[in-house]
Parts: structure tokens; C-alpha cells; sequence
């Protein structure tokens, strides 16, 4: 078990900016979770996918973002015409479908995005 | 939507003193996990509650679902300095296969 992986660990941008980051879930999940974190408040689900399919988008989700999971395995979450209102950690998890959806999810380090 | 709130959002306790933190769901879940966010990491699994009125023990930390299954507690006996970070609870409503987190109690412990 490798971990989940993300990159990069930090990014800054300047607002308007498009970013795009990467996550590597763990080999034999088959779910993977985008979440946001900003300080002193708990993960905001963003979107899952179930191997390569996008299942669940978050209805505060803006149009300016985007998720993909190609073949099933790693995905990437791009941020058009990024805003200051974007900093935040992204943090990535992924789980395996198990009995009913008892799966605990298992977190990356997360990237760091700065706004300015 | 589904909302998790957690109390307290902060609490400073002296080594040795317990502490517990507070759960609660808008609606009623399927089920319950628990996470650790240690200072500057990402969010840690310790368990998860499934049973209405479930009780599971890890050493010093007890988990409890409530029988409505709508709330949960954890309780951590004789606070350790190991013990500090935030504690999440994230919710599962029934039919989703989305985690609700609350904010998190952010658990302080001076030696």
C-alpha cells in the first residue's frame, strides 16, 4: 500500500489562472473523492468517480471546475479562471467498493492552492 | 442536503482529563465514520458505526450511534499529548454514497 498521491503539494497562482492537479489513488480502489478543505472547517465534497465514471458532483460545484478519471486510475481536477475565493487545500481520497458503501476513504496530503 | 454538526469546535484539556466530542445529522444515516486530521496532515480513518446504538472501543477512545441514528459521540479517556489534532465525524445518508464531514473538534492537550 502506497498511499494516495497528489501533485504538486503547493501551487500559487495568480487569479484567472487555470490550474490543473493530479491524484494517484491507491492501485486496487476502485473509488476516488475530491474534497476541499479550508482552515477550521471540515472536508467539502467535490466529486466522486467509480473507475471511470463521475457519479456525483457536488451541486456548489462551480462550472469552472472540472474532474476527469480516464482510464480508471489516476484523475485530475482542473480550476478555470481560478479566484482568491479558490485557496484552499484540495485533498483526494479513494476507497474500495465494499459491502454497501461502508468504505473508509483514505486520504492524500492534499495540494495547497494559493490564490493571489 | 445532509448537514453534520459537531461540538464543541475547540477544546483545551489538561494531560489526563477527558474529552468528548459531539455529533449530529439533519437526517438519518446509514452509516457513520470517524477521522483524525493531526496538525498540518490529512484526515486519518479510526472507525466506523454502522448499528443503531453501536458501541466500539479503541483502547482509550469509545465511539458510540445514537439508536436514531442521527448522532455519535466520541470519547477519549485520560487525554494523552498523542491525543492532539481535529477530530471529524462524516456521515453516510441512506441511499448515498457520499461522506457529509462536520467541521471537526480541534482537541488541545497541554502536558
Amino acid at each position: 500500500d502506497t498511499g494516495v498521491s497528489q501533485d504538486p503539494r503547493h501551487k500559487i497562482t495568480k487569479r484567472g489562472q487555470n490550474v490543473t492537479f493530479r491524484c494517484d489513488p491507491i492501485s486496487e480502489h476502485n473509488r476516488l473523492y475530491w474534497y476541499r478543505q479550508t482552515l477550521g472547517q471540515g472536508p467539502e465534497f467535490l466529486t466522486y468517480f467509480q473507475n471511470e465514471a463521475q457519479l456525483e458532483k457536488s451541486r456548489l460545484l462551480s462550472n469552472r471546475f472540472s474532474a476527469e478519471r480516464p482510464k480508471g486510475s489516476f484523475s485530475t481536477l482542473e480550476i478555470q479562471r481560478t479566484e482568491q475565493g479558490d485557496s484552499a487545500m484540495y485533498l483526494c481520497a479513494s476507497s474500495l467498493l465494499g459491502e454497501g458503501n461502508n468504505s473508509p476513504l483514505h486520504f492524500g496530503n492534499g495540494t495547497r492552492l494559493t490564490v493571489t | 442536503g445532509q448537514q453534520v454538526m459537531q461540538i464543541p469546535q475547540y477544546q483545551h484539556v489538561q494531560e489526563g482529563e477527558d474529552f468528548t466530542t459531539y455529533c449530529n445529522s439533519s437526517t438519518t444515516l446509514s452509516n457513520i465514520q470517524w477521522y483524525k486530521q493531526r496538525p498540518g496532515g490529512h484526515p486519518v480513518f479510526l472507525i466506523q458505526l454502522v448499528k443503531s446504538g453501536e458501541v466500539k472501543k479503541q483502547k482509550r477512545l469509545t465511539f458510540q450511534f445514537g439508536e436514531a441514528k442521527k448522532n455519535s459521540s466520541l470519547h477519549i479517556t485520560a487525554t494523552q499529548t498523542t491525543d492532539v489534532g481535529t477530530y471529524f465525524c462524516a456521515g453516510r445518508g441512506s441511499g448515498y454514497s457520499t461522506l457529509t464531514f462536520g467541521k471537526g473538534t480541534m482537541l488541545l492537550v497541554s502536558p
